[in-house]
């Protein structure tokens, strides 16, 4: 099973910040199969990066992600209110299908 | 407009059954593998099982193994779990989703169960 560690576990920034969120795997991912999701309270995950790198439909473009192989990268260009979350990482490449940890973006 | 609404959940006691039930629209259900996926309190996000389009395969983590059943009614538009001999650590929010790939595109509201004596 392929672990997924994601750092670091809560990120404190003011708006207009740029976060960026760490995703590493215990092993190699094919074929960059890599998703990030965002999570508020009370909420179902949100699908926002697939394949590394491709944003879901409707996710605004500060979003971004890169990476390949065992390190990969979500990148929030400047936060809005709205971005306060919990962002989870997950590897799709290898049975099971795993998820990180998650990092909580806070309101410094 | 995709919708996946779950239902079923509830509290049971160790070692008890319950069947969850997500209901798919907007989309044509047979031409998707569904999956479920859940998050104990306070916790991060475990797959659980998934089922391809016509029935023919599932697969389950292995905490699940042997005691939680997948299946789907394409005609009825319906994706089921089964639960039986439940512990206290299944306690979660289980959720259906569904993708093109091995990620996750939509997701319904989730349903809580609850496992306790």
């Amino acid at each position: 099973e392929i672990v997924l560690t994601q750092s670091p576990g809560t990120l404190s920034l003011s708006p207009g910040d740029r976060a960026t969120l760490s995703c590493r795997a215990s092993q190699s991912l094919s074929s960059s199969s890599l998703a990030w999701y965002q999570q508020k309270p009370g909420q179902a995950p949100r699908l926002l990066i697939y394949g590394a790198s491709s944003r879901a439909t409707g996710i605004p473009d500060r979003f971004s992600g890169s990476g390949s192989g065992t390190d990969f990268t979500l990148t929030i260009s400047g936060l809005e209110p709205e971005d306060y979350a919990v962002y989870y990482c997950q590897q799709y490449g290898s049975s099971p299908v795993t998820f990180g940890g998650g990092t909580k973006v806070e309101i410094k | 407009e995709v919708q996946l609404v779950e239902s079923g959940g509830g509290l049971v006691q160790p070692g008890g059954s319950l069947r969850l039930s997500c209901a798919a629209s907007g989309f044509t259900l047979s031409t998707y593998w569904m999956h479920w996926v859940r998050q104990a309190p306070g916790k991060g996000l475990v797959w659980v099982s998934h089922i391809n389009r016509d029935e023919s395969s599932a697969t389950y983590a292995d905490s699940v193994k042997g005691r939680f059943t997948i299946s789907r009614d394409n005609a009825k538009n319906t994706v089921y779990l089964q639960m039986n001999s439940l512990r206290v650590e299944d306690t979660a929010v289980y959720y259906c989703t569904r993708g093109p790939g091995g990620y996750y595109y939509d997701w319904g509201q989730g349903t809580q169960v609850t496992v306790s004596s």
